[in-house]
């Protein structure tokens, strides 16, 4: 079936560090790739979206490429804020209807 | 403003009670979905709902009931046969599977059950 991997968290960084948080996936077919966040006590919010291989979606400074070759969907931000912490998910919806699979989420902490 | 609202935003439970988590959203959505949230396993689809008086069970739909009677209303009933029910339950919807971008979820804000 279709799944997603993350990274473990938690991450912690230092504001105004480069971050990467890693996700892979197995699917059939072109599924559409999503990031979501958390912020503590919140529900989810879209942060971007890729649909179709060598998309780039991109938000916030947030981006991440949809790479087939590899199944992944790599978060990045060249600059890590402090109101950035929060959990991040990665989530695919494959095939037909709208059910999205979830990643298990990685917590974020940014420090000063 | 348009948006997903989940009430109570915290609930607590004795064993063996059934409880009802309200979501209503003013979005004009088709599609209505829970999710449960535990440390360390993401969301899991409990049950989802894509047109009214119509729904599908999800992955883990074992111990929990749904209806969907207007479009802009979807509880979600956590039965006593529910074994571990203590949890962050999250609605969503999204516009239709006919729609651009239909894909793209809408969250509400969660609400944490605690069974005690």
């Amino acid at each position: 079936g279709d799944s997603v991997t993350q990274m473990e968290g938690p991450v912690t960084l230092s504001e105004e560090a480069f971050l990467t948080i890693n996700c892979t996936y197995t699917a059939t077919g072109y599924p559409s790739l999503f990031w979501y966040v958390q912020y503590p006590g919140e529900g989810l919010q879209l942060l971007l979206k890729a649909t179709k291989a060598d998309d780039k979606g991109s938000n916030k400074g947030f981006e991440a490429t949809y790479r087939k070759e590899t199944t992944s969907f790599h978060l990045e931000k060249g600059s890590v804020q402090v109101s950035d912490s929060a959990v991040y998910f990665c989530a695919l919806r494959a095939g037909g209807g709208n059910k999205l699979t979830f990643g298990t989420g990685t917590q974020l902490k940014v420090e000063l | 403003d348009g948006g997903i609202t989940q009430s109570p935003k915290y609930l607590f439970r004795k064993e063996g009670q059934n409880v009802t988590l309200s979501c209503e959203q003013n979005l004009n959505h088709d599609a209505m979905y829970w999710y449960r949230q535990d440390p360390g396993q993401g969301l899991r689809l409990i049950y989802y709902s894509q047109i009214v008086n119509d729904f599908q069970k999800g992955d883990i739909a074992e111990g929990y009931s749904v209806s969907r009677e207007k479009k802009e209303s979807f509880p979600l009933t956590v039965t006593s046969a529910q074994k571990n029910p203590t949890a962050f339950y999250l609605c969503a919807s999204s516009p239709g599977t006919q729609v651009s971008g239909a894909n793209v979820l809408t969250f509400g804000a969660g609400s944490r059950l605690t069974v005690l």
